[in-house]
């Protein structure tokens, strides 16, 4: 079946700070998105992004297909960036497979 | 607009009892699908459902069940719970059933003791 990793599994920033979270998938897929899980569990979409770059404020995505590959960037983050960074690739209607995620601690 | 709605929040229930969770979608939105979240196996799919029919099934025993109303409002059941059905059930729905953006709800927290 298909695999999603997820790179790094655990990230530390200061305040301020820029990263880039990567998401690698082993097969072809039609939709690709990412969401972001607060602590109190909430799952927040991001994005709906099975190709190209799209820019919401301080974050960015970009999903290179046929590299099967997706970068999520976090700019000047916050702490309430803080949390786990999903990517999940679509295997059906609605049907999504999700990666292990990124748990992202920023600290002030 | 409202979000995704899930009650109850918290839930405990014994071994062996069974278990009813609801999900009312965004207004307007026919997709609802459910998801279960454990420390070990992460986030998988349970089932779809739109237009009160079940598309999508995961990989998951008979036990779990769901259905669907003509108001998009959806159930799952749990029945005869094992102690490794304790997770976060999540909902999300959308506007259709495939590539659409999902909108998740704020989870249901299920113990079983």
């Amino acid at each position: 079946g298909i695999q999603v990793e997820q790179s790094p599994p655990d990230l530390i920033l200061q305040e301020g700070a820029n990263s880039t979270l990567r998401c690698n998938f082993s097969d072809s897929v039609n939709n690709l998105q990412w969401f972001h899980q607060n602590p109190w569990g909430q799952l927040i979409n991001l994005f709906y992004i099975p190709s190209g770059t799209k820019q919401n404020g301080r974050l960015s995505a970009t999903t290179v297909a046929t590299e099967r590959y997706s970068l999520l960037y976090i700019s000047s983050s916050q702490t309430t960036d803080s949390g786990v960074y999903f990517c999940a690739v679509e295997l059906g209607a609605n049907n999504l497979f999700f990666g292990t995620g990124t748990r992202l601690t920023v600290i002030p | 607009k409202a979000g995704v709605t899930q009650t109850p929040r918290y839930l405990i229930k014994t071994r062996g009892q069974q278990v009813t969770l609801s999900c009312s979608p965004i207004s307007g939105h026919r997709s609802v699908s459910w998801y279960q979240q454990t420390p070990g196996q992460g986030l998988q799919f349970l089932f779809e459902y739109f237009s009160e029919t079940q598309r999508n099934k995961g990989n998951f025993p008979g036990r779990f069940s769901g259905r669907q109303f003509s108001n998009s409002r959806s159930e799952m059941n749990v029945s005869t719970l094992e102690l490794g059905d304790s997770a976060l059930y999540l909902c999300a729905s959308s506007v259709d059933s495939t590539n659409e953006k999902l909108f998740f709800g704020s989870g249901t927290q299920l113990s079983v003791l």
